[in-house]
């Protein structure tokens, strides 16, 4: 079982609605990433989170907005999505540092109605 | 030039074959190297750490060549259970730095009985 868990693990919403994505992770980590999968496309880093505090946005748009309250969670606050946002999002945590492997809860699977 | 790039495949061998994927990265800074193996509609998961002396976990052989910014998995005896896509992931921000970490867009595994 993955020690970074995901919720929901499904999510439809529409473009005006506002929701959030959540993330926990059980493993002691410091540091805690977003990404976002689409269809054919590679994992792309979206934010990262160390010891709580946000070292990269890789210019996300601002309708995308993460929340790190403490080392063990991580938000995923959404609202006024496109359909183009649709996607599996995934959260990773690691021990910090670049040479740290991550490891990824199960996404949550995202369609923009 | 993409930052990491490999060979999308599909590769469909059969059983107990030997396979191999390269993956290319454009960064002669790149720090760390990892390969996961993703299956369908999952979450990536840690293969293994690449290093600079190669490693090997079982099956599977990871080498790095600096000089010519490659790194290589090689699976022996291939098991249906293979099957999978694989991910390179590179880190070119350094050691302290969790936050530069590009994946490769995946290879596609197919091994057939």
């Amino acid at each position: 079982e993955t020690g970074v868990t995901q919720t929901p693990r499904h999510l439809v919403m529409g473009m005006t609605n506002k929701k959030s994505l959540k993330c926990e992770q059980h493993l002691g980590h410091n540091a805690m990433y977003w990404y976002k999968q689409s269809a054919k496309k590679p994992l792309e880093l979206m934010f990262v989170y160390n010891f709580k505090e946000q070292t990269e946005n890789n210019s996300v748009p601002s309708r995308f907005s993460p929340e790190c309250p403490n080392s063990s969670h991580l938000f995923l606050h959404l609202h006024t999505l496109q359909p183009e946002d649709s996607a599996l999002y995934l959260c990773a945590s690691s021990h910090g540092g670049g040479n740290q492997p991550q490891h990824f809860g199960d996404g949550t699977r995202l369609s923009i109605l | 030039r993409k930052e990491v790039e490999q060979d999308p495949g599909p590769f469909n061998v059969p059983e107990g074959a030997t396979v191999a994927f390269n993956c290319t990265y454009s960064n002669s800074a790149s720090q760390s190297f990892f390969w996961y193996r993703q299956d369908c509609r999952k979450e990536p998961k840690l293969l293994m750490s690449v290093y600079s002396s190669g490693n090997e976990d079982g099956r599977f052989t990871a080498q790095l060549n600096r000089a010519s910014q490659y790194i290589s998995l090689l699976i022996r005896d291939s098991k249906l259970s293979d099957s999978a896509t694989y991910l390179c992931v590179v880190n070119v921000g350094g050691y302290s730095s969790a936050s530069k970490i590009i994946f490769g867009s995946g290879t596609r595994l197919s091994i057939r009985p």
